[in-house]
């Protein structure tokens, strides 16, 4: 079935970039989206990119997009203390819901 | 500014106790989720809403019910409450249909504990 898998924790240096990476295993899926979690909160659409693009580009968010191998990473430019929170992985799919990954917890270094 | 709010930011309930969790979107959004949130489990799907008085099972329905009465308001219900429902539960809403890249947008989260 579906299914979405991204590392549970990653430890960046603030200013240096963070890459989050996910595998997603549903090729039909039409766009891929990044939540971010802060603490305390709901989710929040953090950027999506739909199926035939290869890279969306947003400030400080790059968005990969692999089809061949499933892949889809998050790099944040110059992380900041306020990058600290959960990320979220998701593919859109039937009947208008989407499968979440299990969440990658960003921890800023000083 | 679009709106999903949650009756409660935590409860605090007693094994065995009926438990109503409220969730209210004011973007007319037509589809309606209830998920709970475990470490290391990330969001599992419990019941999800099309349209009033539609609902479908998510992944993990057992042990909860729900209920949509009206379009802005979806509610999820256990009946008996048990420890292992000691969980973080998240609502969300969303447009119906593929027409556009299909956000969900998530209330603040309902902790809830069972004693």
């Amino acid at each position: 079935g579906e299914d979405v898998e991204q590392s549970l924790f990653l430890s960046v240096r603030e200013g240096d970039s963070s890459v989050i990476n996910c595998t997603y295993t549903d090729s039909s899926s039409t766009y891929l989206y990044w939540y971010k979690q802060e603490p305390g909160a709901g989710l929040q659409l953090l950027t999506y990119i739909f199926s035939n693009m290869d890279m969306k580009q947003d400030q400080r968010l790059t968005v990969l997009l692999n089809k061949k191998d499933k892949h889809l990473s998050l790099r944040i430019a110059d992380t900041q203390t306020g990058d600290s929170a959960i990320y979220f992985c998701a593919e859109a799919a039937r009947d208008d819901k989407i499968i979440f990954g299990k969440g990658t917890r960003l921890h800023i270094l000083p | 500014d679009v709106k999903v709010t949650q009756s409660s930011r935590y409860l605090v309930k007693r094994t065995g106790e009926k438990v109503f969790l409220e969730c209210v979107q004011d973007m007319d959004h037509e589809n309606m989720f209830w998920y709970r949130q475990d470490p290391g489990l990330g969001l599992r799907l419990i019941y999800f809403s099309y349209d009033v008085k539609m609902k479908e099972k998510g992944d993990i329905p057992e042990g909860y019910s729900v209920s949509r009465e009206k379009k802005e308001r979806f509610s999820l219900i256990l009946e008996s409450a048990s420890t292992n429902q000691t969980s973080m539960y998240l609502c969300a809403s969303s447009l119906l249909g593929q027409s556009s890249y299909n956000e969900q947008f998530f209330g603040p989260g309902t902790r809830l504990t069972v004693l």
